[in-house]
């Protein structure tokens, strides 16, 4: 399994923005697609972005489309969240995790960060 | 795709059989896992492919369902268990269910 590391949350203000990454170690980064996943204090787990191994191919979540941009440095072993005009609802524990054939056709989150705190408030 | 999980919320006590449920808003097939959340921690995968157990997930949980309609099953509740647990569709795109907190 691969030891995946957030970082860069923190307070920032409404429509103000914030760059994640998250490091990880202990596997061929570059083999594997990776999310960003969120959960708003309390709540459940929302699926933000995925992008795929090559980095070419990006999805986003109709709620992040157009203000976050996902991306990746595979010689860094770093995965990146831009996160542009962010409002209160923004407010979460943002996760990475590795997307991993569990058997031939069939991925899974594999692996998951610690998460980083991210809060929207002026 | 919705994913609506029944119920919200359960009580159950250790030794007990327990059931919880995820339905699709449309066909699925198959593409269906289960993970299990415990406070303060990030979630852990369970069950794959609606029916495969993950490797180091215990035996004691088992998945079935395709199409529309998944449940996930824990034999013998153990103390360890009592957490929450997410249905997620990787059919078109992704999404989870809204959880199932499984109290004592």
């Amino acid at each position: 399994q691969v030891q995946l590391v957030e970082s860069g949350g923190g307070v920032v203000q409404p429509g103000g923005s914030l760059r994640l990454s998250c490091v990880a170690s202990g596997t061929i980064f570059g083999r594997f697609g990776m999310h960003w996943v969120r959960q708003a204090p309390g709540k459940g787990l929302e699926w933000v972005s995925f992008i795929r191994p090559d980095g070419i191919d990006k999805y986003y979540a109709d709620s992040v489309k157009g203000r976050f941009t996902i991306s990746r440095d595979n010689p860094r072993n770093t995965l990146y969240l831009q996160m542009d005009s962010l409002s209160a609802e923004d407010t979460a524990i943002y996760y990475c995790a590795s997307y991993v054939a569990a058997a031939v056709g069939q991925y899974c989150f594999d692996s998951w960060g610690q998460g980083t705190l991210v809060t929207v408030s002026s | 795709i919705q994913m609506t999980q029944s119920p919200s919320s359960l009580s159950a006590s250790v030794g007990d059989r327990v059931t919880i449920t995820c339905r699709a808003s449309q066909s699925i097939r198959t593409y269906l896992n289960w993970y299990q959340q415990k406070p303060g921690e990030a979630p852990k995968v369970l069950i794959y492919a609606a029916s495969n157990l993950h490797s180091g997930a215990p035996s004691r949980f088992s998945g079935s369902g395709s199409g529309t309609d998944f449940t996930l099953t824990i034999s013998s509740l153990q103390p360890e268990d009592f957490a929450t647990y997410y249905c997620q569709q990787s059919y078109s795109l992704y999404s989870f269910g809204q959880g199932t907190k499984l109290e004592i």
